[in-house]
């Protein structure tokens, strides 16, 4: 079974509009991360948000944890053309060895 | 800023030839890590290196599979015999030791593998 599993596999949206991603996952864990892949290129950290924390914000990120439903959400307001990429969750069930458990991605377009 | 680097960006091999990608964590972090992407699918974790050993590894990470640190700066990832299924994009990733209460991975770009 797969640890994370992104929603919807691919969205595409108006430059300006808000784009949210959905992360779920199966077993608990202490924190969920966002990362973003530009084709081709490595991923890129976003946020970190910890399994006692349902919210956190940076910049136009706002991410979202329901450990009780085991998902995250990720909402990227006033969406620009360059926001255009992969995002992944990743989970990390155990501090200090970081292992990194990915979903399967949501791969975001922006219309200009 | 400083940033994890990868070598080679590409590499084209015959199956069964041995390979090595090398990997420049960023200098203070103390951990490790090679995962692996192949296209179009997920990142899936290989293995993380800390204090000069394995700490952990995946079931992908085989007896055709080791990694090294062998001169304090580069860490590297070895496939013995490479087979066709190991052509993926293969990451690279540090992080700092502050991490007791978990930190976020620095990547590279990545080593692109081709196995004809």
């Amino acid at each position: 079974s797969q640890q994370g599993e992104e929603d919807p596999q691919a969205l595409s949206i108006q430059e300006g509009e808000n784009a949210t991603m959905n992360c779920s996952y199966k077993t608990s864990i202490n924190n969920l991360q966002w990362y973003r892949q530009n084709s081709g290129r490595g991923l890129v950290h976003l946020i970190l948000i910890r399994s006692n924390e349902r919210e956190k914000h940076s910049g136009r990120l706002r991410v979202t944890l329901d450990t009780s439903k085991k998902s995250s959400s990720l909402l990227i307001t006033a969406s620009r053309a360059a926001d255009t990429a992969s995002y992944f969750c990743a989970t990390v069930v155990r501090v200090g060895n970081e292992k990194l458990t990915f979903g399967t991605g949501t791969r975001l377009t922006i219309i200009p | 800023e400083p940033e994890v680097t990868q070598t080679p960006s590409h590499q084209v091999t015959q199956m069964g030839q041995e390979v090595i990608l090398r990997c420049v964590p960023i200098s203070n972090h103390l951990y490790f890590y090679w995962y692996r992407q192949i296209l179009g699918q997920k990142v899936e974790f290989l293995v993380s290196f800390y204090n000069n050993e394995i700490s952990e590894k995946s079931e992908i990470f085989d007896d055709q599979f080791s990694v090294e640190r062998p001169d304090g700066s580069n860490f590297t990832l070895k496939i013995r015999s490479t087979k066709l299924e190991d052509s993926a994009m293969y990451f690279c990733a540090s992080k700092r030791r502050d991490s007791a209460r978990g930190g976020e991975l620095f990547f590279g770009e990545g080593s692109r593998l081709t196995v004809l």
